[in-house]
């Protein structure tokens, strides 16, 4: 069975520094990986996906995610947190099936001014 | 502008009705899904369907159900047997199925059992 986990239910760092949000997958096929956003009490954004063109994905508002299948990782990171920045962020993933995509329980990012 | 509808934002229930979840997109998608969220427990799959008339279970299917009689409409009905209905609903779709194709999210409908 797939599954998707998110080191950490809560990360706090400083406005200005290094953002660094944890996700190890498992798939016995090479999977398609996702990381969304989600402000409170609204639907998730889509930041950046795998989908093996590049192991370093780039999204949207600096964030980027680095896919190392010898870790089964693909963690997300930013240069500079911003306060715009605190939200709760899943990590999501797709095997071979045709169905949904298997959720990480997600990591909630506080930023500290 | 293009995107998904979810409607109503807040929903109250008294235990023992079946309500619906309303859920719209000008997207042109064929596949679209509904996911339960709950605090700490990530997004949970409860229904899918890949095409008008078509839907599958999810991992979580028992006490809801949908029908996808339009291409545009997925809607969500919470029944009575749902024992603990109380959640955030998202539905999403996206092209197709498979592969890389990312999911677009409605802004969700909170379900309140009174």
């Amino acid at each position: 069975a797939q599954s998707v986990t998110q080191l950490g239910s809560h990360v706090s760092v400083s406005e200005g520094a290094l953002v660094l949000l944890r996700c190890n997958y498992s798939s016995s096929v090479p999977p398609y990986l996702f990381w969304y956003v989600q402000y409170p009490n609204q639907g998730l954004q889509l930041l950046l996906k795998y989908t093996s063109a590049a192991t370093l994905v780039k999204g949207i508002n600096g964030f980027e995610a680095e896919f190392k299948k010898s870790e089964t990782s693909f963690h997300l990171t930013k240069p500079s947190a911003h306060m715009s920045d605190a939200a709760e962020y899943f990590c999501a993933m797709r095997g071979g099936g045709a169905d949904g995509l298997t959720f990480g329980k997600g990591t909630h990012l506080i930023i500290q001014p | 502008d293009g995107g998904i509808t979810q409607s109503p934002k807040y929903l109250f229930r008294k235990e023992g009705q079946n309500v619906t979840l309303s859920c719209e997109q000008n997207l042109n998608h064929d596949a679209m899904y509904w996911y339960r969220q709950d605090p700490g427990q990530g997004l949970r799959l409860i229904y899918y369907s890949q095409i008008v008339n078509d839907f599958q279970k999810g991992d979580i299917a028992e006490g809801y159900s949908v029908s996808r009689e339009k291409k545009e409409s997925f809607p969500l009905t919470v029944t009575s047997a749902q024992k603990n209905p109380t959640a955030f609903y998202l539905c999403a779709s996206s092209i197709w199925i498979a592969g890389d194709n990312e999911q677009f999210f409605g802004p969700g409908t909170r379900l309140t059992v009174l």
